[in-house]
């Protein structure tokens, strides 16, 4: 049973604009959460991380909003660039014996067009 | 360079056949992870390791077995491969100090199909 959902297999958004990719989780163990980008031919890349203790993490056009009593995270891009294009993953990660461990998401396709 | 180094890319090989999937890394870290990706089903986990003596199954280590010869390497074995077995396959890597943050660092992946 998946642990770390992404409902939505694909989105599409006009350069510019603002893209928001979801993420909900079953597992109220987990108190780290991550974002993953992939490109074709390439592995993920790390892109930015939340901590269950927060609420929200930014980094340059990049944002995590984390809500904990829903369960469910977000990742908001803005503004998009075509180069944002590519596969995204949704992963958490919970403490004690399984540190270190992630569990993924199925992805979200992002297309950003011109 | 790449940190994490998996070899071969791209296999291709009949039902039935011992396959191994090598992983290498240079960036010192202790932890390292096998993973498959299909088609959407994300990645999951098949095996992991937090240290050459430790040896753990994830998700879906069925038909998989692993070996960590030294810290800087971790092969992925499949005795006799099934058609199913067909993936993108990633190895990756974690540090101890970074360890609870579970960030991940991976490979570029190999390709694996089973006629």
């Amino acid at each position: 049973d998946q642990q770390v959902k992404q409902n939505s297999p694909s989105l599409s958004v006009q350069e510019g604009r603002i893209s928001i990719l979801n993420c909900d989780y079953t597992n109220s163990m987990f108190d780290y959460f991550l974002w993953y980008k992939k490109y074709p031919a390439e592995g993920p890349t790390f892109l930015i991380s939340i901590s269950s203790i927060k609420d929200k993490n930014e980094d340059g056009r990049f944002t995590v909003f984390l809500n904990k009593s829903a369960k469910h995270l977000s990742l908001h891009i803005v503004p998009s660039q075509p180069g944002d294009s590519a596969v995204y993953f949704c992963a958490a990660s919970a403490g004690g014996s399984t540190l270190g461990r992630l569990y993924f998401g199925r992805g979200t396709q992002l297309t950003v067009w011109p | 360079d790449a940190d994490v180094t998996q070899t071969p890319r791209n296999r291709i090989t009949k039902t039935g056949k011992r396959i191994m999937l090598e992983c290498s890394q240079t960036k010192g870290h202790d932890r390292m992870y096998w993973y498959r990706q299909d088609p959407g089903l994300g990645l999951r986990l098949i095996y992991y390791s937090f240290d050459v003596k430790d040896i753990n199954k994830g998700e879906i280590s069925d038909g998989y077995s692993v070996s960590r010869q030294a810290q800087a390497k971790f092969s992925l074995s499949l005795e006799s491969a099934i058609p199913n077995q067909t993936a993108l396959y990633f190895c990756a890597t974690s540090d101890l100090v970074r360890g609870n943050t579970g960030e991940l660092f991976f490979g570029e992946g190999s390709r694996l199909t089973v006629l």
